[in-house]
């Protein structure tokens, strides 16, 4: 089963929002709601920031919020700050027991 | 505190094996499915294969990649689970992470890893 689909870059400057997206099929990102988002900073392990879709860890910003429409998940940072620079992956549940990653999105603040 | 502390990870010829191991604690352990995620070398995530908890009958399933040469397991009674890797590839050379998995993969340690070179 194919990755996910995600843009390999966005940007922003800070204080604006951008939004990664990631697509996948009905057998996957459509059609469960286990889709979920990773931030890993470099050379930092990846850390959770949203679940099932749209929930957000203790923790986690409110500046960071999820959404799906379709067979489509997005990731939307907001109020963008430096310390968002990061790559960013997302992840669904898929048929047969088979859990995707997308290929990742390096998340550059102008 | 949830703390993964990932071990095992070396060098390694092409068709020859490795056990990783990860010490699992701050969570309810034996209730929490495990799964094992790597990341190649500047590339991105890549689910490995998830065990249940004994509850749920300890099944376990693997992505396609490593099916029939990985193998997991897990001991409730040390907080430990583990990933047999059998008949490496180069392709298999990563850091390799445990994550407790409800869905999604709520924690993660800083990984192990494994390099898989003649």
């Amino acid at each position: 089963q194919s990755a996910l689909t995600q843009p390999p870059s966005a940007s922003g400057s800070p204080g604006q929002s951008v939004t990664i997206s990631c697509t996948g099929t009905s057998s996957d990102v459509g059609g469960y709601k286990y889709v979920s988002w990773y931030q890993q900073l470099p050379g930092k392990a990846p850390k959770l920031i949203i679940y099932e879709v749209f929930k957000r860890p203790s923790g986690v910003p409110d500046r960071f919020s999820g959404s799906k429409s379709g067979n489509t998940a997005s990731l939307t940072v907001s109020g963008l700050q430096a310390e968002d620079e990061a790559d960013y992956y997302c992840s669904s549940f898929a048929v047969r027991n088979n859990w995707l990653f997308g290929g990742g999105t390096r998340l550059t603040v102008l | 505190e949830v703390q993964l502390v990932e071990s095992g990870g070396g060098l390694v010829k092409p068709g020859g094996s490795l056990r990783l191991s990860c010490a699992a604690s701050g969570f309810s352990f034996r209730t929490t499915w495990m799964s094992w995620v790597r990341q190649a070398p500047g590339k991105g995530l890549e689910w490995v294969g998830r065990i249940k908890s004994k509850t749920d009958g300890e099944i376990t399933d693997y992505a396609a990649p490593v099916k029939g040469r990985f193998t997991l397991s897990r001991d409730d009674s040390e907080n430990m689970v583990y990933l047999q890797m059998n008949s490496l590839r180069t392709e298999d050379t990563a850091v390799y992470y445990c994550t407790p998995h409800t869905g999604s993969f709520d924690f993660w340690g800083q990984g192990t890893l494994v390099t898989v070179s003649s």
